[in-house]
């Protein structure tokens, strides 16, 4: 099983829509997740981390965790063009300083 | 404010050739981190410096080596570059609080071995 494992997709949602991101990682220890979107041709930005059980919302995204299901996602609201990129879950295993990437999903959000 | 700089932004090497990519920080950050990624295959971590002065392998470091020059700079090096090391190299680097282990990347150097 890998570590961490995200459908590469693309998923496709229509301009407005609710995108919903899927991540779920090998390690029940795992402490701290991540998510960064990756435009075409350039580097990881993080857009939401989450510690706890439960959701994180910061404006139209929010980040789902649930530690018992070993399950992280994130929501994105009223989905936009510009949006269209690849999402990377991340995630860091106590006593790490590193984190391990999935290998991101692609999202596409049509006008 | 630059943040995470890369060196050079792109390359093309002839196999058996050796390089260095550089990179610096500018935010005063302990830990320093350089991935590969390549189509299909996510971010993969070759080597990372948890501080000043200490380097570990991370999952790819086959045919690379590093070095921490000072706190600021962590830089790759290929010894013989290899066709198979075709990728987008990324650095990144990490501020002291663990906790929240929030990594900033680079631009990247996209290097194409012939």
């Amino acid at each position: 099983q890998k570590e961490v494992e995200q459908n590469s997709g693309p998923l496709s949602v229509p301009e407005g829509a609710i995108a919903s991101l899927n991540c779920t990682y090998s390690d029940r220890g795992s402490q701290s997740f991540f998510w960064y979107r990756q435009y075409s041709g350039k580097s990881p930005e993080l857009i939401m981390f989450i510690y706890s059980n439960g959701d994180k919302e910061d404006g139209r995204f929010t980040a789902q965790l649930n530690k018992a299901s070993q399950y992280v996602s994130l929501l994105i609201r009223d989905s936009q063009p510009s949006d269209s990129a690849t999402y990377l879950c991340a995630v860091r295993k106590p006593g790490y300083s590193t984190l391990t990437f999935g290998k991101g999903t692609m999202l596409l959000v049509s006008p | 404010n630059a943040g995470v700089t890369q060196t050079p932004k792109f390359q093309v090497l002839k196999t058996g050739q050796s390089m260095t990519l550089q990179c610096a920080q500018d935010m005063n950050h302990n830990s320093m981190y350089w991935y590969r990624q390549d189509p299909g295959m996510g971010l993969r971590l070759i080597y990372y410096s948890a501080s000043e002065g200490t380097t570990d392998k991370g999952e790819v470091p086959n045919g690379y080596n590093v070095s921490r020059l000072n706190k600021r700079e962590f830089s790759l090096r290929l010894e013989s570059a290899a066709p198979s090391q075709t990728s987008v190299y990324f650095c990144a680097s990490m501020g002291p609080d663990l906790a929240k282990n929030i990594q900033y990347f680079g631009a990247g150097t996209r290097l194409s071995v012939l």
